[in-house]
């Protein structure tokens, strides 16, 4: 069964950092574009970061996490990580993890139950 | 790439036809997503590639569109249809989605 797990959501300080991790299985996340797409209480989505199977898996970032968040993959252990350091109030969201496992082409068909980061003092 | 949903909320009732309405600022042929979130739930994908239905959806759903303007058409409502819609572009880094479409009952 194809299932991805969010695991670290937390409540951090401005300033602070926090790891968070997602496990993949029924799939290997090394095959497929992998994604953070977050969400704030009660607003929209947004596109977090990706990493890609293709190429040197170069990730990508929303401008409002550049130079701040990194995306990576442990294929040993079929997880992607989100780094995310100076963390901000308005990082404040649920965290999904996202993958394209039977769809190709950045269209997200699994995703995990998301992890809550809350930012504040 | 903006993505711009309209309209930002549709209160209908069951049986009825809906149709939800995403462009984007720039063309992005037919790279395009549509979501279903329910409250408390991830979004659950239904089409893609503007016209492609994901397995297992319903029939009842299906879309249309390329270049800037798109369209997702609930045939014939049903109660577990009532929940908020996303489209999603896939053409170019960042991915971006739209601001949502809450479907109410009426």
């Amino acid at each position: 069964e194809v299932q991805v797990v969010e695991s670290g959501g937390d409540l951090v300080q401005p300033g602070g950092s926090l790891r968070l991790s997602c496990v993949a299985s029924g799939f290997t996340v090394s095959g497929t574009y992998m994604s953070w797409v977050r969400q704030t209480p009660g607003k929209g989505l947004e596109w977090v970061s990706v990493i890609y199977n293709t190429g040197d898996g170069s990730p990508y970032y929303a401008d409002s996490v550049k130079g701040r968040f990194t995306i990576s993959r442990d294929n040993s252990k079929n997880a992607v990580y989100l780094q995310m350091n100076s963390l901000r109030t308005e990082d404040t969201a649920v965290y999904y993890c996202a993958a394209c496992v039977a769809v190709t082409g950045g269209y997200f068909d699994y995703w995990g139950q998301g992890a809550l980061l809350t930012v504040s003092s | 790439i903006q993505m711009t949903q309209s309209p930002s909320s549709v209160s209908a009732s069951v049986g009825d036809r809906v149709t939800i309405t995403c462009r984007a600022s720039q063309g992005i042929s037919g790279w395009l997503a549509w979501y279903q979130q329910k409250q408390g739930k991830a979004p659950k994908l239904l089409i893609y590639a503007a016209s492609s239905l994901q397995s297992g959806v319903p029939s009842r759903f299906s879309g249309s569109g390329s270049g800037t303007d798109f369209t997702l058409t609930i045939s014939s409502l049903q109660p577990e249809d009532f929940a908020t819609y996303y489209c999603q572009q896939a053409n170019s880094f960042p991915y971006t989605f739209g601001q949502g479409t809450k479907l109410e009952i009426k």
